[in-house]
């Protein structure tokens, strides 16, 4: 069965420090993809990231930057230099392959506060 | 420029009552999407279209029928609605069915039912 767990209900950090948002996942398709959302309080779903599973290299935005070790079937989220604008939820989600299309299974979320 | 557009943003209605939710995207894309996420924020898939044809359609009741005009449109009609569909509802797209790119999501639909 394919899914995706985020163990961190919650996280908190210091305003200009680095977070890492915790991923695992569970697949038995060689070929997956991995992304991470953002979801402000406002609501709206933004998408940060993407790591494909032939990946060679870790995937990195700008700020954000994904720790992706295959053995461990893990896709942590690296956020470096945190800003009060960070405060938000975080989904990790996986691409899981359908007969005809595919889909995104998501986490639980993480509800990440940054503090000034 | 928004790309993935939903409407409306909120809607109050009462139990029994049908009512529709409207998404469009300028993106170009192939693929369209429904999620519902519920009071816990957990995000499920409800409905695939590529190209205005059904390709993902998970356990979902009959009384939710997604209709798409065009490949830029995907509406969602909720027949009968119950106490339990009071949820945040996200159109997404994305280029094509294969995952391998994002998909893009609108606002989101607040529904909440009296």
């Amino acid at each position: 069965a394919q899914k995706i767990t985020q163990t961190q209900p919650g996280m908190f950090v210091q305003e200009k420090e680095a977070v890492t948002l915790d991923c695992t996942y569970d697949t038995s398709d060689p070929s997956y993809g991995l992304f991470w959302y953002k979801q402000p309080s406002s609501g709206e779903m933004i998408f940060l990231i993407y790591q494909g599973s032939y990946d060679q290299q870790n995937a990195t935005e700008g700020r954000y930057s994904l720790n992706f070790q295959k053995a461990r079937k893990s896709a942590n989220l690296v956020i470096s230099a945190s800003q009060l604008g960070d405060s938000a939820m975080y989904f990790c989600a996986m691409r899981v392959k359908e007969t005809s299309g595919s889909r995104l299974t998501f986490g639980e979320g993480t509800q990440l506060t940054v503090n000034p | 420029d928004t790309a993935v557009s939903q409407t409306p943003k909120y809607l109050v209605t009462q139990m029994g009552n049908d009512k529709s939710i409207k998404c469009e995207q300028n993106l170009g894309h192939d693929t369209m999407y429904w999620y519902k996420q519920d009071s816990k924020k957990f995000l499920k898939i409800m409905f695939s279209y590529n190209n205005k044809e059904l390709i993902i359609n998970e356990t979902v009741p009959n009384r939710f029928s997604p209709k798409s005009p065009d490949k830029a449109h995907l509406n969602l009609h909720i027949n009968s609605l119950e106490l339990g569909d009071s949820a945040v509802y996200f159109c997404a797209s994305s280029q094509d069915p294969t995952g391998n790119q994002p998909q893009h999501f609108g606002d989101g639909t607040r529904l909440s039912i009296l």
